[in-house]
């Protein structure tokens, strides 16, 4: 069972922020948060990851809630090619094979 | 471009064929994952290498798959005599060996059974 919840869809108008939810209630003092984007006919895309403290790249920044039970990817002037597929993953750390257990993401819809 | 790349990008074969697929990860890359995933799903695990080693399989993982990854480099996923339900988009993905390491994904092999 995938371990983060998110909602199904979201919309946003072109050039604004856009703020995507995860919830992990679940989560480890080890497990890592990683942020994935998905295109029609594409492989999943790494947009970011944390631990503990905010982080910030070129594509976005992800904000961690300090009992780390949710986070929230920022995109911080949405495009028409931000429309896409959010995946947020924790990874099974148990095993040692660090493999990814996805759930069924958040659409987003971007508006002219 | 030297992210993952996977061959073929499509493949359309009769239900009772066996196709095969290939993965070229990442060069530095020891750990090899294949991954599948349905239409409006999230991928789901199929296996793992590392190295030459595979070190895990999913139940998903039927005795009608088989996967390798010789000497450690390329990998292949085999699938022998093909049904409905295999159809889907099968995905590579390649990382380094450390635990906060993200996994870089191939764009996939989309398989459809007539």
């Amino acid at each position: 069972d995938a371990k983060t919840t998110q909602p199904n869809s979201m919309e946003s108008n072109e050039e604004e922020p856009v703020h995507l939810p995860c919830n992990h209630s679940t989560i480890s003092g080890t497990d890592y948060i990683h942020w994935y984007r998905q295109l029609p006919s594409q492989g999943p895309e790494y947009v970011i990851h944390g631990l503990t403290s905010n982080v910030n790249n070129r594509m976005a920044s992800l904000a961690i809630a300090e009992d780390r039970k949710s986070s929230t990817l920022i995109l911080h002037r949405a495009t028409l090619r931000d429309a896409a597929v959010y995946y947020c993953i924790l990874r099974d750390t148990a095993s040692g094979t660090y493999k990814y257990i996805f759930g069924t993401g958040t659409r987003l819809k971007v508006l002219a | 471009d030297t992210g993952v790349s996977q061959d073929p990008r499509h493949k359309i074969t009769k239900r009772g064929q066996n196709v095969t697929f290939r993965c070229d990860p990442i060069s530095e890359h020891n750990r090899l994952y294949w991954y599948r995933q349905t239409l409006g799903q999230g991928p789901e695990f199929l296996t793992y290498f590392q190295n030459e080693a595979q070190l895990e399989k999913s139940r998903l993982l039927s005795d009608r798959f088989s996967a390798e990854r010789p000497k450690g480099s390329f990998s292949t996923l085999e699938i022998q005599r093909t049904e409905q339900g295999d159809s889907a988009m099968y995905l590579c993905a390649s990382s380094l060996g450390h635990s906060n390491q993200p996994q870089h994904f191939g764009d996939g092999t989309r398989l459809s059974i007539l």
